[in-house]
Parts: C-alpha cells; sequence; structure tokens
C-alpha cells in the first residue's frame, strides 16, 4: 500500500464550479499536510499547509483534515482554467523536519 | 536569492557518464532536500541535509547517487554511470530553520531534467 494515495484523475469541472480533490495517507503518526500544484513542466508549488482537524481556508482554497480517517481534501471554488495543473498532496512524516511524502498527484482540467 | 536555485536545468548524459546536480537553497534556510520525480508521478526523497550533516540518505536508490553539502550552504548531488533509469527530474527543496511540524513546509526549486541517452 502506498503510503499517500490520490486519484490521478483527469477532473474535469466546468469554470465556476467546485473542485474537490482527494487524498488519504497510512501512516497515523503524521501530523503535517500539504497541497502543492505543479504545472506541467514547473516545479512543485505551494498551496496550503494543515495540521489540525478541521478547515482551514485562503481565499477560493480550503484545505480539509481528518486525521481520525487519515484523509484530506482540497476544495477549489469558482475554478478558473488557470486552476489547470495536477495538485500533489504530501504528507509529513511523524518526525519533524524530515521528509515529505508525496502522491501521484491529480490532474485538475478546468473548462471555459 | 529569493528562492531556491538548481543547476543546470537541463541535462543530457550519455549512459555512463558522470553528473553533478546543484542546488542552492533559500538564504537563511538549513536543509536542502532532494527529490526525484520521475514522469506521471509525484517527488520521491532521496536524501536531505540539516546544515552541513547528511540526516537522512535512505531513498537514493543505489550507490551510484550520493550528495554533498561540504560549505553548509550549496548541495550537489552526484550520479556516477549514469544509466537510462536515471532520466527523471531532479528537485531541491528547502525549508525554513526552526522547531516543530509547521516548520515541514518545504519551498521547491526549479529543478534539473536529466535525459539519459
Amino acid at each position: 500500500q502506498k503510503e499517500v494515495e490520490q486519484n490521478s484523475g483527469p477532473l474535469s469541472v466546468p469554470e465556476g464550479a467546485i473542485a474537490s480533490l482527494n487524498c488519504t495517507y497510512s501512516d497515523r503518526g503524521s501530523q503535517s499536510f500539504f497541497w502543492y500544484r505543479q504545472y506541467s513542466g514547473k516545479s512543485p508549488e505551494l498551496i496550503m499547509s494543515i495540521y489540525s482537524n478541521g478547515d482551514k481556508e485562503d481565499g477560493r482554497f480550503t484545505a480539509q483534515l481528518n486525521k481520525a480517517s487519515q484523509y484530506v481534501s482540497l476544495l477549489i471554488r469558482d475554478s478558473q482554467p488557470s486552476d489547470s495543473a495536477t495538485y500533489l498532496c504530501a504528507v509529513g512524516r511523524n518526525q519533524a523536519g524530515t521528509a515529505l511524502i508525496f502522491g501521484k498527484g491529480t490532474t485538475l482540467s478546468v473548462s471555459s | 536569492g529569493a528562492g531556491v536555485s538548481q543547476s543546470p536545468r537541463y541535462k543530457v548524459a550519455k549512459r555512463g557518464q558522470d553528473v553533478a546536480l546543484r542546488c542552492d537553497p533559500i538564504s537563511g534556510h538549513v536543509s536542502p532536500f532532494w527529490y526525484q520525480q520521475a514522469l506521471g508521478q509525484g517527488p520521491e526523497f532521496l536524501t536531505y541535509f540539516q546544515n552541513e550533516a547528511q540526516l537522512d540518505k535512505s531513498g537514493l536508490p543505489s550507490d551510484r547517487f550520493f550528495a554533498e553539502r561540504p560549505e553548509g550552504s550549496v548541495s550537489t548531488l552526484k550520479i556516477q554511470r549514469t544509466q537510462q533509469e536515471d532520466s527523471a527530474v531532479y528537485l531541491c527543496a528547502s525549508r525554513k530553520p526552526g522547531q516543530g511540524f509547521t516548520t515541514d513546509t518545504q519551498y521547491f526549486g526549479p529543478g534539473t531534467r536529466l535525459t539519459v541517452l
């Protein structure tokens, strides 16, 4: 079982809709969770970090964390064509300051 | 500099050639991390440093891979006797110094795309 699982997609949504991206992880001791956006041919860019159960909002983005279910999600409201990219879920190991474990990424396509 | 810098951005090597990839982390950051990203996959951890110390090299795929950070700033990932399966993007990331999980956030450089022919 891979440590961080994401549906590879593609996830297709129309412009203005809500895009919902999901991620599960296997290590119950994980304490830090991240969403990165990666455009084709570019490096990952941090969108959100979350450390506590519940929701965290930043502009059009909301990250949701449920440690009991080992589940983290990213909602993108009012999706724009410029949001079309691969979204990588990353989980910190249970020791601070060490490597991040990434999922394979979900490809999002927003059509205008 | 403002962000993590890496060089070269692109490298084409003949099979069997040695290559060296350079990472200059964000000023003030203590921990350059190296990841390998194959096409269609997420980044996979290779190794990282804290200051000059290489604290974890468990992700290095073979003894052909090794990393250095001799002067505590620039880090170099070296691949000896390159093979076609080494073709990937090599990403360097750095994080802020400090304690606790809130410093787990890593910022990535532009990467080096290595193609082994």
